[in-house]
């Protein structure tokens, strides 16, 4: 079973400096898809970046980047020059290339403090 | 830009009523889902639905069903709420099967309570 694990409940930094939020993950697949998602206070959930594992280059969404370890099962997403607006809770997820369905870990709550 | 909606931001709800959350998509996604969100828990699958009148039980179906008529609209429906239910519903759409890459799109939620 696939299961996706977010081991930092809660995460902070200050305004302009650099955060990075872990997430791990099992399968037993070998093709696959990976995202993180951003939801705001009371605002809807976004996408932030999203990877496939078939890449071997990290995915870049501007000030957001990706540490994909295929082998270690590992896929970090690093937040640079952190702004106030990134205060938001982050989830992990994953899905199958020829499923439906996707996989979300608990979630990360980051706070930015000015 | 994708929209997807929920009709109600908050609903609050007695204890064995009959509740009905409805979502609507105007991408003419193949996939829609219902997930629960509650603090520490994450988002947990509740049903998606592949397709009109198909639908698949996801991690936590007991208590709810579902219902699909239309492409673009998709229900999740409690039978006779109970306070355990009280939560944040979210919907969501998307493409599946080899169009993989493309993401879930979410709607705003709506915050259940049932007293």
């Amino acid at each position: 079973a696939q299961t996706v694990t977010q081991s930092q409940p809660e995460m902070s930094v200050q305004e302009a400096e650099t955060v990075t939020l872990s997430c791990t993950y099992d399968t037993s697949e070998s093709d696959y898809y990976l995202f993180w998602y951003k939801q705001p206070p009371s605002r809807q959930m976004i996408l932030v970046i999203r990877q496939e594992a078939y890449k071997q280059q990290n995915a870049t969404e501007n000030r957001f980047s990706v540490n994909f370890q295929k082998a270690a099962k590992s896929f970090s997403l690093k937040i640079s020059d952190s702004q106030l607006g990134d205060a938001a809770m982050y989830f992990c997820a994953y899905r199958t290339v020829t499923g439906n369905q996707f996989y979300f870990g608990t979630g990360t709550s980051l706070t930015v403090i000015p | 830009d994708v929209k997807v909606t929920q009709s109600s931001r908050y609903l609050v709800k007695r204890t064995g009523e009959k509740v009905f959350l409805e979502c609507v998509q105007d991408m003419d996604h193949e996939n829609m889902f219902w997930y629960r969100q509650d603090p520490g828990l994450g988002l947990r699958l509740i049903y998606f639905s592949y397709d009109v009148k198909m639908k698949e039980k996801g991690d936590i179906p007991e208590g709810y069903s579902v219902s699909r008529e239309k492409k673009e609209r998709f229900s999740l429906i409690l039978e006779s709420a109970s306070t355990n239910q009280t939560s944040m519903y979210l919907c969501a759409s998307g493409q599946g099967g080899s169009l993989g890459t493309d993401t879930q799109y979410f709607g705003p939620g709506t915050r259940l309570t049932v007293l």
